[in-house]
């Protein structure tokens, strides 16, 4: 079976841009989390989407949004892209979003902002 | 929110040698995961070990949820061990919070 797949692999925007970043769970699950990591840090908790509604949000600024489509794919917008918001952008399925259940990640997306 | 420590920050080890990874979390969890991160960065599933004892060949984990922390042994250590360890809990949702990592080295 498939895993967790992200797209793009690696990004490159210039100041300002928009961006969008888009997570395929694995089949069967029907909760989606995005988390980004700094270079040196343990990932940060973005969003938590379940059955197309945010679920979760962590301490990112309203230039990040989210959504999750009824196939439980979800995409990760950011706006107004900053030098601060390089990063890897790591996608995370689970059955529910309970907290008793394991979590399975992506490769991730490379975003890097000039 | 919970707080997660791991310790310690790094660990270099010769091939062969045996390792103790600990993570320290402040709070009553419903999960708790150790991750390998590779090199290009994607989180490899080692334990979801919210309790108890795991063992999946020379790694093994042991969460005492009643004390709040959680050690993953690597035994006869090797090159490919090498890289960032994680530790990561969630409560009642499944926001999962991470520690800083351990970064181990493995010499030949």
């Amino acid at each position: 079976d498939a895993g967790v797949t992200q797209s793009p692999t690696h990004l490159i925007k210039t100041r300002g841009q928009q961006v969008t970043l888009r997570c395929s769970p694995i089949s069967g699950h029907k909760s989606v989390s995005w988390y980004q990591q700094v270079l040196g840090q343990g990932p940060q908790f973005i969003f938590q989407y379940y059955e197309k509604e945010e679920r979760g949000r962590g301490n990112f600024p309203d230039r990040f949004s989210a959504r999750q489509f009824p196939n439980y794919s979800s995409e990760l917008n950011v706006n107004a892209l900053l030098l601060g918001d390089s990063a890897l952008y790591l996608c995370a399925s689970s059955l529910s979003p309970r907290g008793g259940r394991e979590q399975f990640f992506g490769p991730g997306t490379r975003l890097t902002v000039l | 929110g919970i707080q997660v420590e791991q310790s310690p920050p790094d660990l270099i080890l010769q091939e062969g040698a045996n390792s103790t990874l600990r993570c320290n979390f402040s709070d009553s969890v419903n999960n708790l995961q150790w991750f390998h991160q590779n090199p290009w960065g994607q989180l490899i599933n080692l334990f979801y070990i919210p309790s108890g004892t795991k063992q999946n060949g020379r790694l093994s984990a042991t969460t005492v949820a009643t004390e709040r922390y959680s050690l993953l042994y690597i035994s006869s250590s090797q090159t490919t061990d090498s890289g960032v360890y994680f530790c990561a809990v969630a409560g009642a949702n499944s926001k999962l919070t991470f520690g800083k990592g351990i970064t181990l080295s493995v010499r030949p």
